[in-house]
C-alpha cells in the first residue's frame, strides 16, 4: 500500500541531545514537508523540499535541519539549539508544485517528541 | 497577506445534529486553492476536499458539504446528521502563490452521543 511512514510514534529524548525523526513515502511524490503542531494549535511549516538535494526553510526552521538525499526520504533533525522541541511533528508529501497543480498534501501518522 | 481564520475554537453538539465549521480566508491571488483536512485523535491529517478559486459550486459528499463564497471569502464546511466518529479537529487551508499551505488554527468538533 502506498503511504507515508513516520517512526516512531512516540519519542523521548534528554534535553541537549539531537534527535532525528524519519519520514518515508512510497507515493512517488516529488515534494515533502515537515510541520510542527503544538497542543491546540495549527500546523507550522519547518522545512520543505521540492526535489532531491534541495530544500527550503519554512516559517520556523531555527533549531532544525533536514536532508533530501533520496526522493522517498526526508529526515528531520531536531537539534539542541531548538529551545522548545517538545511537540507533535507531521511529515507530508505531494506531487510537485506549480503548473496549476493543486498539490494536496498527504500526511504521515506523526511523531510525538517529548524532551525531558 | 495570506491568512486563514477559523474563528470557532471548539464546537460541541449532540449526535445527529447538523454542524457548520467556518473558514474565512484572505489572499490577493486570483488563482488559489482551498482545502479541508480532518485530524482524528490518532493525529494523522486526512484530506477531505480541494476547491479552486474558479469553481464556486457547492459540493456534497455523503453527509459532508462545502459552501464556497468568494464574495465573503469563506469556505464553510457542514456535517449533516453528525456522528460520534466525526469528532476530530478540522483544519481549513489556503494554497498560496508560493505553493505552500497556509493553515487555520483548527476547530475542535466534539460530537456527544
Amino acid at each position: 500500500d502506498g503511504g507515508i511512514t513516520q517512526s516512531p510514534k512516540y519519542l523521548f529524548r534528554k534535553e541537549g541531545q539531537n534527535v532525528t525523526l524519519s519520514c518515508e513515502q512510497n507515493l512517488n511524490h516529488d515534494a515533502m514537508y515537515w510541520y510542527r503542531q503544538d497542543p491546540g494549535q495549527g500546523l507550522r511549516l519547518i522545512y520543505y523540499s521540492q526535489i532531491v538535494n534541495d530544500f527550503q526553510k519554512g516559517d520556523i526552521a531555527e533549531g532544525y535541519s533536514v536532508s533530501r538525499e533520496k526522493k522517498e526520504s526526508f529526515p528531520l533533525t531536531v537539534t539542541s539549539a531548538q529551545k522548545n522541541p517538545t511537540a507533535f511533528y507531521l511529515c507530508a508529501s505531494s506531487f510537485q508544485s506549480g503548473g496549476g497543480a493543486s498539490n494536496e498534501q498527504f500526511f504521515g501518522p506523526g511523531t510525538l517528541l517529548t524532551v525531558l | 497577506a495570506q491568512k486563514v481564520t477559523q474563528a470557532q475554537t471548539e464546537i460541541s453538539v449532540v449526535e445527529k445534529e447538523d454542524v457548520t465549521l467556518d473558514c474565512v480566508y484572505e489572499t490577493r491571488d486570483t488563482t488559489y486553492y482551498l482545502f479541508w483536512y480532518k485530524q482524528p485523535p490518532s493525529g494523522e491529517l486526512v484530506f477531505l476536499i480541494r476547491r479552486n478559486s474558479f469553481d464556486e459550486q457547492n459540493e456534497i459528499s455523503g453527509r459532508y458539504s462545502w459552501n464556497f463564497q468568494k464574495s465573503t471569502s469563506s469556505f464553510n464546511f457542514t456535517i449533516t446528521a453528525s456522528q460520534v466518529v466525526d469528532s476530530a479537529v478540522y483544519f481549513c487551508a489556503l494554497r498560496d502563490s508560493n505553493y505552500q499551505l497556509i493553515w487555520g488554527a483548527g476547530t475542535k468538533l466534539i460530537i456527544k452521543p
